[in-house]
C-alpha cells in the first residue's frame, strides 16, 4: 500500500525559500498514471492546491503561486519536492503531499487525490 | 477559475440523522472531475467520492454523491459518530486549475 511522508524544516524565515520533500513508499513513483501534488492548509482554513508533477517532469501550478513555486521529482529516490520562494507569514500552513490519480475508463477521464501524507507544519517567522 | 461554494458552512445534526451537503460551481464542471473529501481534526483529508458519485475504496455505503453541471451533493444516509468532520468538494478545471470548496463542518447537535 502506497504511503507518503512529508519532510523538511518546520520554521522558515521571511523572504527565504521553503523546501519540502515527499517520500513515496510501498510503490514506485513512476508506476501508473499518477501526478504528485502539493496542497496546503493554513490553520483553521481550507485547502489550497499548490501544484503537481508527473514523473516525466511535466508540471502544473496554481496561477496564484506560480511565480514562486517549483516542483521537481527524483525517481531514483522515489521522492518529489516543493520549493516556495520569497515566503511570508501568509505561507504558514500545514503542507500535504498527495497522489493525484488520473485514469481513463474508456470514455471519461477521472481525477482525484487518493493517497495523502500526514502533513507537515511550516511556520514562517523570523 | 472555477469557484466552488459549499453550503451550509456548518451543519448540526444528531447521530442517525441524514446529512445533505451541497457544492455549487461557478461554471459547469465535468462530473468525472468532481471529488469529495472528509477531514478530521489533525488528520489529512480522506477521499470519499470521485467522479461525483463513485465511492472510493473502503468508504461505507451510507456515503453517496450525486449531481451534475454546477450542482453536486454529498449525502450521508445515517450519521455515525465518526462522520462528524469537515467535508470538502474539489474540482479539476482547465490548465488544470484544481480548486476546493471552503468546506462544510458537520457537527454533533
Amino acid at each position: 500500500q502506497v504511503q507518503l511522508q512529508e519532510s523538511g524544516p518546520g520554521l522558515v524565515k521571511p523572504s527565504q525559500t521553503l523546501s519540502l520533500t515527499c517520500t513515496v513508499s510501498g510503490g514506485s513513483i513512476s508506476s501508473g498514471s499518477y501526478y504528485w501534488s502539493w496542497i496546503r492548509q493554513p490553520a483553521g482554513k481550507g485547502l489550497e492546491w499548490i501544484g503537481r508533477i508527473y514523473t516525466s517532469g511535466s508540471t502544473n501550478y496554481n496561477p496564484s503561486l506560480k511565480s514562486r513555486v517549483t516542483i521537481s521529482v527524483d525517481t531514483s529516490k522515489n521522492q518529489f519536492s516543493l520549493k516556495l520562494s520569497s515566503v511570508t507569514a501568509a505561507d504558514t500552513a500545514v503542507y500535504y503531499c498527495a497522489r493525484d490519480h488520473e485514469w481513463l475508463d474508456g470514455v471519461y477521464y477521472y481525477y482525484y487525490m487518493d493517497v495523502w501524507g500526514k502533513g507537515t507544519t511550516v511556520t514562517v517567522s523570523s | 477559475e472555477i469557484v466552488l461554494t459549499q453550503s451550509p458552512g456548518t451543519l448540526s445534526l444528531s447521530p442517525g440523522e441524514r446529512a445533505t451537503l451541497s457544492c455549487r460551481a461557478s461554471q459547469s464542471v465535468s462530473s468525472s472531475y468532481l471529488a469529495w473529501y472528509q477531514q478530521k481534526p489533525g488528520q489529512a483529508p480522506r477521499l470519499l467520492i470521485y467522479g461525483a458519485s463513485s465511492r472510493a475504496t473502503g468508504i461505507p455505503d451510507r456515503f453517496s454523491g450525486s449531481g451534475s453541471g454546477t450542482d453536486f451533493t454529498l449525502t450521508i444516509s445515517r450519521l455515525e459518530p465518526e462522520d462528524f468532520a469537515v467535508y470538502y468538494c474539489q474540482q479539476y478545471g482547465s490548465s488544470p486549475r484544481i480548486t476546493f470548496g471552503q468546506g462544510t463542518r458537520l457537527e454533533i447537535k
